[in-house]
């Protein structure tokens, strides 16, 4: 089974600033990776599929790149609404452990 | 509109079976590369993928829970249903279904939840 690390685990940050995200996974999984974004007591929303590729509806300021076995994702100019929680994951289905986005 | 709702009990006896249900519209488990899976999340953690099943019947399972999962679907009602057999308290969680291609029209989302239920809380508890 795929294994998926993130880091940092939590992060504080300023309205405006770039914020990213890095996952790694065990072996080689391609381009085959998922994004999503949580808030309490809400379901997980996709926000990047096969590492780089925007939803409908999502915001151009949020970002994907990698491939193999390191991914990054990217927002550009962090907004209020993007204080969460943020999971990597891979198509056999395991998830990341999660980064926190928190206000500084 | 695609719109998925999970249903179940909301309180489970250990070494009791849970059975939910999602039921979904706006796409068919009749289409070519679609899938549904159930995920759960326990407080305060990291989601956990459960288990999948594809439009053409194949199933799969989380390698650590598989002898206790059973995935299905029913089509015609437009139905998956998890059974979980020996309910423990650590399987306490919100447990969610979620629309899960493999590709969807042109575009290839190789297993990304696109679309989530609401979730259902299951506790586990004599």
């Amino acid at each position: 089974d795929v294994q998926l690390t993130q880091s940092p685990s939590f992060l504080s940050a300023s309205i405006g600033d770039r914020v990213t995200i890095t996952c790694r996974a065990s072996q080689d999984i391609t381009t085959y990776l998922a994004w999503y974004q949580q808030k309490p007591g809400r379901a997980p929303k996709l926000l990047i599929y096969v590492a780089f590729n925007l939803p409908s509806g999502v915001p151009p300021r949020f970002s994907g790149s990698g491939s193999g076995k390191e991914f990054t994702l990217t927002i550009s100019s962090l907004q209020p609404e993007d204080f969460a929680t943020y999971y990597c994951q891979e198509p056999g289905g395991t998830f990341g452990p999660g980064t926190k986005v928190d206000i500084k | 509109q695609v719109t998925l709702r999970e249903s179940g009990p909301a309180l489970v006896k250990p070494t009791q079976t849970l059975t939910l249900t999602c039921t979904f519209s706006g796409f068919s488990l009749t289409t070519g590369g679609m899938c549904v899976s159930w995920i759960r999340q326990p407080p305060g953690k990291a989601p956990e993928w459960l288990a999948r099943i594809d439009w053409d019947d194949d199933k799969y399972y989380n390698t650590s829970l598989k002898t206790r999962l059973t995935i299905s679907k029913d089509t015609s009602k437009n139905q998956v249903v998890l059974t979980m057999t020996n309910m423990d308290p650590v399987d306490t969680a919100t447990y969610y279904c979620a629309r899960t291609p493999q590709w969807l029209g042109a575009k290839y989302y190789y297993h990304a939840m696109d679309a989530w239920g609401q979730g259902t809380t299951v506790t586990v508890s004599s």
